[in-house]
């Protein structure tokens, strides 16, 4: 079964510095990874995806996302956080291509301190 | 255009009302998903919509009723809810083309069941 683990709850950063959010992951077979940002009362937010190429995958708002498979890990990374990046950020995998349902992580809640 | 639109934004019922909720796009994605997320948890999957045939029921309660009346709308219908089933009822839509696919969600309705 595939599973996610966002090992921290919260994540306090300075306004300016470069910020992580990690994540790593569990499936048998290929995984495809996803971020996604939720803003307080509002629907999740499309970040970026990973299904195969680059490790590196850029996405919207200056964020982005290393794939490891050896550690099997995909932490979002933006080289210097904005006040606005504060939000709950979700990982999640599917395994497989297709559409197998999504397993999300817990969510890992960011705060950028000005 | 990545929207999905959900109405109405916040719902207040009674354990004997009936009410429905409802989720639109206008992308021409063939699945639609609707999820429940509970305060500072993650999303999870209640129902998923392929080509307007139910093909994932995660053991809903049967006072949650879906349907899909076309490829671009998904209703929930609602029918003596419990307090516990307050919650953010968040609408999900994805092209459903093979590959891997991207979910993208709607604001959400904010349900309280009194």
């Amino acid at each position: 079964a595939q599973s996610v683990a966002q090992p921290e709850d919260q994540v306090n950063v300075a306004e300016g510095n470069p910020l992580t959010v990690k994540c790593t992951y569990s499936v048998s077979g290929n995984p495809y990874l996803f971020w996604y940002v939720q803003y307080p009362n509002r629907g999740l937010q499309f970040l970026l995806k990973y299904i195969t190429g680059d490790n590196l995958v850029k996405g919207s708002y200056g964020f982005e996302a290393e794939f490891n498979k050896s550690q099997t890990s995909f932490h979002l990374k933006k080289p210097s956080a904005l006040v606005s990046d504060s939000a709950l950020y979700f990982c999640a995998v599917r395994e497989g291509s297709g559409n197998t349902p999504l397993v999300f992580g817990k969510g890992t809640r960011l705060s950028v301190i000005a | 255009d990545t929207e999905v639109t959900q109405t109405p934004k916040h719902l207040v019922m009674g354990m004997t009302n009936k009410k429905s909720l409802k989720c639109e796009q206008h992308m021409g994605h063939r699945a639609m998903y609707w999820y429940k997320q509970k305060a500072k948890k993650p999303p999870e999957l209640m129902f998923v919509y392929s080509y307007e045939k139910l093909s994932i029921n995660e053991s809903v309660p049967s006072r949650f009723s879906p349907e899909c009346p076309n490829s671009s709308l998904l209703n929930l219908h609602l029918h003596a809810l419990q307090p516990e089933d307050s919650a953010l009822y968040l609408c999900a839509s994805s092209p459903w083309e093979g590959g891997v696919d991207t979910q993208y969600f709607g604001p959400g309705t904010r349900l309280t069941v009194l």
